[in-house]
């Protein structure tokens, strides 16, 4: 057991770029989810993944951002012409069954100049 | 929309003495609750679950109560040890572990 392993730990970019964060969960873990995280808050669902179907999807996520999980492996998440309020950390989770405990990686954190 | 609440954003507990975090939910479709401990720079690490036909689960010196006609869940920690000082998030989801509501976290200092 490895771990939830997160790339970068830390993206810094401005304003209009557009970024990709990678994923690999732990391995024979079928869900797969993202949180984004800002200060004072707790992590807030972006979206969940079921091997390579994605399930669930925020109403907050808007078509800026786009997530992808090829063949129900490692997942990526790719936010389009970044804003100041994209500013956050970037969590992944994984979990064999949806009534075990999610395991998180360490996060991407991602600062818009 | 607010679904799960950690009102209180901060709590002091001597060493040895008892820590009681508090949650609270609106949604009485929630089915399942963990709590998370989360160190900085780091991720959320799990901690204890319960599921709603529970009232009360225990692991070692961590209990979590459930009190679904109040929505309200606590962790007890008992007793506790400044390796415990952490930020605890609550979270919540309903049956199909789709999509899981977290708290704002309440930041722990144990004081030895």
């Amino acid at each position: 057991d490895t771990g939830v392993s997160q790339n970068p730990r830390h993206k810094i970019t401005k304003r209009g770029q557009n970024v990709t964060f990678r994923c690999d969960p732990i391995s024979e873990h079928n869900r797969l989810y993202w949180y984004r995280q800002t200060l004072g808050q707790g992590p807030e669902f972006l979206t969940y993944f079921q091997n390579e179907a994605q399930l669930e999807k925020s109403r907050l996520l808007s078509d800026r951002f786009s997530a992808e999980r090829p063949k129900g492996s490692f997942s990526t998440l790719e936010i389009q012409r970044t804003e100041q309020g994209d500013s956050a950390m970037y969590l992944c989770a994984s979990s064999l069954r949806g009534s075990q405990p999610q395991h998180f990686g360490d996060g991407t954190r991602l600062s818009i100049l | 929309d607010q679904q799960v609440k950690q009102n209180s954003p901060s709590l002091s507990v001597q060493e040895g003495r008892i820590s009681i975090l508090n949650c609270d939910y609106t949604n009485s479709m929630f089915d399942y609750f963990l709590w998370y401990k989360k160190y900085p720079a780091e991720g959320p690490t799990f901690l204890i679950s319960i599921s709603s036909i529970k009232d009360k689960n225990e692991d070692g010196r961590f209990t979590v109560f459930l009190n679904k006609s109040a929505k309200h869940l606590s962790l007890h920690i008992v007793p506790s040890q400044p390796g415990d000082s952490a930020v605890y998030f609550c979270a919540a989801s309903g049956d199909n572990f789709n999509k899981f509501y977290f708290g704002s976290g309440t930041k722990l200092n144990v004081k030895p």
